[in-house]
Order: C-alpha cells, then sequence, then structure tokens
C-alpha cells in the first residue's frame, strides 16, 4: 500500500515569507508526527496528533509554528515569518495510534531552505 | 526528559567485517528502545525495537541490539556487513507511560562500507 507522502520534496522561500507543508499518512492510521532535522543531527520532534487533536505539541519551538489536522488524516505544518534558522528537513511520519511504542512510519521528507 | 548519545558519528569498516554502532541514553522514567536506518535518498525505517522481555534483539537485515539497563545502552551490532549496509543509523527512545509517543533521537552514525 501506500506509505507516508509528502509536499513539496523542496521548498526555497525567502526570510519573512510564509510557508504550508503537507502530510498524507497512511490509510487509517490515526497517529500523526512531525519531526525536524538540521543538517548532521538526527531528527528532532515537533508535535504528535491522536485523531484531530494536538496530544503533544512540546516540541514547537516558538508560536512561529503551528500544525492542524482537520479531519484526521491530513495534516499541514505552518511556519510563519520564516527565519535562515528553520532551514532543515520538516519529516512527517504515522502509526495504527492503538498502543504504545509502536513502530512510526516515515515519509520522505519536505527540505525547507529560507534565504 | 530524554536524551541519546551515539558515541561514533562515523564508522567505517571493511566488507564482512562486524561492527557495533554504540548508543547511550539518559531518562528519568523507562523507556523503549529503537534503531532507525535512513538509506540514501530514502526515508527512515525502523531495524528493531526493544519493548520488554529478552535483552537481545533481532531486527531485519541481519542486526540485532542488546539492551543493558545497567549501563543505560542499547548497541547495534551485526557480525557481517555488505556494501548495501552503507547508511545512517539513528538510535531513539520513547517514554513508557500512557500517551508519549514521541521519539527522541541520537545525532546519528554513518556507516560506510569500504569493499
Amino acid at each position: 500500500g501506500a506509505g507516508v507522502s509528502q509536499t513539496p520534496s523542496n521548498k526555497v522561500t525567502e526570510k519573512g515569507k510564509y510557508v504550508e507543508l503537507r502530510c498524507d499518512p497512511i490509510s487509517g492510521h490515526t497517529a500523526l508526527y512531525w519531526y525536524r532535522q538540521s543538517l548532521g543531527q538526527g531528527p528532532e520532534f515537533l508535535i504528535y496528533f491522536q485523531g484531530t487533536g494536538a496530544a503533544d505539541d512540546s516540541g514547537l519551538p516558538n508560536d512561529r509554528f503551528f500544525a492542524v489536522r482537520p479531519e484526521g488524516s491530513v495534516s499541514t505544518l505552518k511556519i510563519q515569518r520564516t527565519e535562515r534558522g528553520d532551514s532543515a528537513v520538516y519529516l512527517c511520519a504515522s502509526s495504527p495510534g492503538l498502543a504504545g511504542a509502536e513502530t512510526q512510519y516515515f515519509g520522505p521528507g519536505t527540505r525547507l531552505l529560507v534565504l | 526528559a530524554q536524551s541519546v548519545t551515539q558515541l561514533d558519528s562515523q564508522v567505517p569498516v571493511f566488507e564482512e567485517a562486524p561492527v557495533e554502532l554504540r548508543c547511550n541514553y539518559s531518562s528519568s522514567v523507562s523507556v523503549y528502545l529503537f534503531w532507525y536506518v535512513q538509506y540514501p535518498n530514502q526515508g527512515l525505517q525502523l531495524l528493531l525495537k526493544y519493548l520488554s522481555g529478552s535483552t537481545l534483539v533481532k531486527g531485519i537485515n541481519g542486526f540485532e541490539a542488546e539492551f543493558n539497563k545497567s549501563q543505560t545502552s542499547f548497541h547495534l551490532r551485526k557480525p557481517s556487513v555488505h556494501i548495501s549496509d552503507t547508511a545512517e543509523y539513528f538510535c531513539a527512545v520513547s517514554p513508557m507511560f500512557k500517551g508519549a509517543q514521541k521519539l527522541v533521537f541520537g545525532q546519528g552514525t554513518r556507516l560506510t562500507i569500504n569493499p
């Protein structure tokens, strides 16, 4: 079946602009996660959804970052007033959402470059 | 809070040689432990995970890892590597309490296999 997909695969924007990154999870997965991976680092947790609600948003770095999942499927990560330090690969993952320690299935990521 | 330290950023190994990738963690609560692999130009995928029970865990592609609670380690091993094992390997932990699904990753170890 189809895996996690993310669009766009690459995004170049200018400092101060607004960007939206989209994630399509595996069908039927109720849990969805966003991570950010800077160059040479491991992925860093941003936010976790269970269904439509954010169960844990403790990783969002500041109020410029916001994520939604209005129908419990597709999710959008929104970044306002982008800064050069936001440049990274943004990863999305999903899991069935039935138990703890589930395998998370990752998408290919969106590479964001802020000039 | 949790943190993960991967002691080697790069490990070069000759083909058919054994390899060990080291991982230590710190946590104030019990954790689940994971190893993920990222092949060139691909998304992260699960190699293996430790939830409970036997401390020796076997994963895909001939990899195994051993959980050592007293040393807070979860080292990854393979007795004989192949060129196709060239990838970046990430150790991760997840807090073992209800609702906690986020993964905390180490910085990664780049495994390079030389012929």
